[in-house]
């Protein structure tokens, strides 16, 4: 159990341009989850996996994000034309189970756009 | 929708006291109950959770919890405060209700600073 890991753990972009994160889960956990995290807030959920299966996304996700776990591993996490406001530390977890078990959470990727 | 409120943005302890951060919640069945604290360049690390039976939890680190249904609470407590707690403390409630999701709702945080 090597824990969850996030690549890369800090980004630095400018307004307009595309960017990717990855998340590599526990091995085996079947949930993968996203959530983004502002300055002096806690984790706002965004979206969640179980195996390759996208089964829900938070009103936070505009159209300008999307999220994609290929093979029921790792996920990637794209952001389109990154506004100022997409600013934020962005957190993986994941989880063998359903609700209520334990969110393994990654270090996070944090986001600036200039 | 359920929500999750930490009143005490930041909270000052002497080193060696002991320690309790509030958590109230709204939730409209019984709650799956969290709290997770974070470090400095750190992730969130699971400190204790409540799914049911005995409402006096026990965590890590020497950490324990309270449910309290009566007053929508889930209080964090420590005994004596050691220097390395200082960190981001967040209670969470789950799962998030409608549509299936199994994420969690976060509170905005208390800030444990510890003074020697």
């Amino acid at each position: 159990d090597t824990g969850v890991s996030q690549d890369p753990r800090h980004k630095i972009t400018k307004r307009g341009q595309n960017v990717t994160f990855r998340c590599d889960p526990i091995s085996e956990h079947n949930r993968l989850y996203w959530y983004r995290q502002t300055l002096g807030q806690g984790p706002e959920f965004l979206t969640y996996f179980q195996n390759e299966a996208q089964l829900e996304k938070s009103r936070l996700l505009s159209d300008r994000f999307s999220a994609e776990r290929p093979k029921g591993s790792f996920s990637t996490l794209e952001i389109q034309r990154t506004e100022q406001g997409d600013s934020a530390m962005y957190l993986c977890a994941s989880t063998l189970g359903g609700a209520g078990e334990t969110q393994y959470f990654g270090p996070g990727t944090r986001l600036l756009v200039l | 929708a359920q929500s999750v409120t930490q009143p005490d943005i930041h909270i000052t302890v002497s080193e060696g006291a002991s320690l309790e951060l509030r958590c109230n919640y709204s939730y409209g069945a019984t709650p799956y109950l969290f709290w997770y604290v974070q470090s400095p360049g750190q992730g969130l690390q699971l400190l204790l959770k409540y799914f049911s039976g005995d409402t006096l939890v026990q965590g890590i680190k020497g950490f324990e919890a309270e449910f309290k249904r009566s007053q929508s609470s889930f209080n964090l407590r420590k005994p004596s405060v050691h220097w390395s707690d200082a960190a981001e403390y967040f209670c969470a409630v789950g799962p998030i209700s409608g549509g299936g999701a199994d994420g969690l709702t976060f509170g905005k945080g208390t800030h444990l600073i510890i003074q020697p």
